[in-house]
């Protein structure tokens, strides 16, 4: 079975810093893909950064890096030079090998980003 | 490319009243799934359709909940009848499956869905 932890419910960060979400997860397929997901306060959920898990460097997208250790399983977010704008909900979450095209959330972790 | 659109964006019904969603994936995404996401937590699966077969609907409460795709294309969430605890948002998001792993899933704005 899959599982996905963020033990972060809230976070707060200064604007212009640098923050990290953590997340780890729980699997037993061999190959998975790891996700990134935004949803503001309007509900829409907005895709970030994937991390495939046989991937040898970390992703990137903009701000946005994935800090991916296999042997930890953790692939926490990291969101540089912080905007008012990325306050919201971060969702982990990730995909099998094995299980076909079933994603898997973690609970979420809010952001707030202080002026 | 047009992203996944849903309607209504907002919807409010008294108890025992019937409601239903509606679904438009990407176009060429195979992969529909409709999520329920309740306030603080994360989207759970309410069913996967792969084209227009329900290959996972596990956690759809099939007593008041029902779903269709007809075509393999637009897909429709129905409750009948809604309770309060069905206040949440509705979910649909899509995926293509060609390309494994690295397909991503892509989200619609939601149904905020308010039983009174």
């Amino acid at each position: 079975a899959q599982k996905i932890t963020q033990t972060q419910p809230g976070m707060f960060v200064q604007e212009k810093e640098a923050v990290t979400l953590d997340c780890t997860y729980d699997t037993s397929d061999p190959s998975y893909g790891l996700f990134w997901y935004k949803q503001p306060s309007s509900g829409e959920m907005i895709f970030l950064i994937y991390q495939g898990s046989y991937d040898q460097q970390n992703a990137t997208e903009g701000r946005y890096s994935l800090n991916f250790q296999k042997a930890r399983k953790s692939a926490n977010l990291v969101i540089s030079a912080s905007q008012l704008g990325d306050s919201a909900m971060y969702f982990c979450a990730m995909r099998g090998i094995h299980t076909g095209n079933q994603f898997y959330f973690g609970t979420g972790t809010s952001l707030t980003v202080i002026p | 490319e047009a992203g996944v659109v849903q309607s209504p964006r907002y919807k409010i019904i008294e108890k025992k009243q019937p409601v239903a969603f509606w679904c438009n994936p990407i176009s060429g995404h195979n992969t529909l799934y409709w999520y329920l996401q309740n306030l603080g937590q994360g989207p759970e699966l309410l069913i996967r359709y792969e084209n227009e077969e329900a290959v996972d609907d596990s956690q759809l409460p099939k007593d008041r909940f029902s779903a269709e795709r007809l075509k393999g294309v637009d897909s429709t969430l129905k409750i009948q009848p809604a309770e309060l605890g069905d206040s949440a948002v509705y979910l649909c998001a899509s995926s293509s499956a060609a390309g494994g792993l690295t397909d991503t899933q892509y989200f619609g704005p939601g149904t905020r869905l308010t039983v009174l």
